[in-house]
């Protein structure tokens, strides 16, 4: 079985400051991993995926995550936020291949303040 | 590359008459389609696998009946709610699965589906 924790359900940031979505996986076999973002009654899209090769992820649009398997962790960065990263993320968890069952994390809601 | 339509964008039935949503590649083969759930402010629900040719796999506690999927060609994928009932009222997402190198597959979501039952 596998399992995603996005530990926190919304997270405020002024513009031009860094962004960090935490999320914790638990999952049996060696997994894949992504994030993805929703902007509002839009669908997803993805920003970056770790699939077993470098640890250090870089996605879009400036963001990058850190696959941790010491930690359990695949949490979201970007070192300074602008106001089109206003929208909802998700942490994803694969077992195997991309193409295989997602199971998605609870999400982050994520604001941008002037 | 790897776009991924659905049809239509927001719809509103009444109480007791079915919808069909379609989901469509538009420049890639899927061999395997997804359907998920969003219900307000929440993540996604995996509703059911749809392989081309072949029954879908429901997700347990998805009613078969209820969501009926077909998947009779590579670039599209139905889902109709029967007897739709305000409950069903949900943001509906697609997703096929595709190429995104020579050997790895990745899914590639639709724009959703909003359907609201009055």
């Amino acid at each position: 079985a596998q399992s995603v924790t996005q530990l926190d359900s919304h997270v405020s940031v002024s513009e031009g400051t860094p962004v960090l979505l935490r999320c914790n996986y638990s999952s049996s076999y060696s997994p894949s991993l992504f994030w993805y973002v929703q902007h509002p009654n839009k669908g997803l899209q993805l920003l970056l995926k770790y699939t077993s090769a470098a640890t250090l992820v870089k996605g879009i649009n400036g963001f990058e995550a850190e696959f941790k398997k010491s930690e359990t962790s695949f949490h979201l960065t970007k070192p300074s936020a602008h106001m089109s990263d206003a929208a909802e993320y998700f942490c994803v968890v694969s077992v195997g291949a991309a193409g295989n069952k997602l199971t998605f994390g609870g999400g982050t809601r994520v604001l941008v303040k002037p | 590359g790897a776009v991924v339509s659905q049809h239509p964008s927001r719809v509103i039935c009444k109480s007791g008459t079915s919808v069909k949503i379609e989901c469509r590649s538009l420049d890639f083969q899927a061999t395997t389609m997804f359907w998920y759930r969003q219900f307000p402010k929440q993540s996604l629900m995996l509703m059911a696998t749809s392989n081309e040719g072949s029954k879908a796999t429901y997700e347990q506690g998805v009613e078969k009946d209820k969501f009926l999927i077909n998947h009779a060609s590579l670039t599209l994928s139905t889902l109709t709610v029967t007897s739709a009932h305000p409950e069903d009222s949900s943001f509906y997402i697609c997703s096929a699965m595709g190429l995104a190198g020579a050997s790895t597959y990745e899914q590639y979501f639709g724009p959703g589906t909003r359907l609201t039952v009055t």
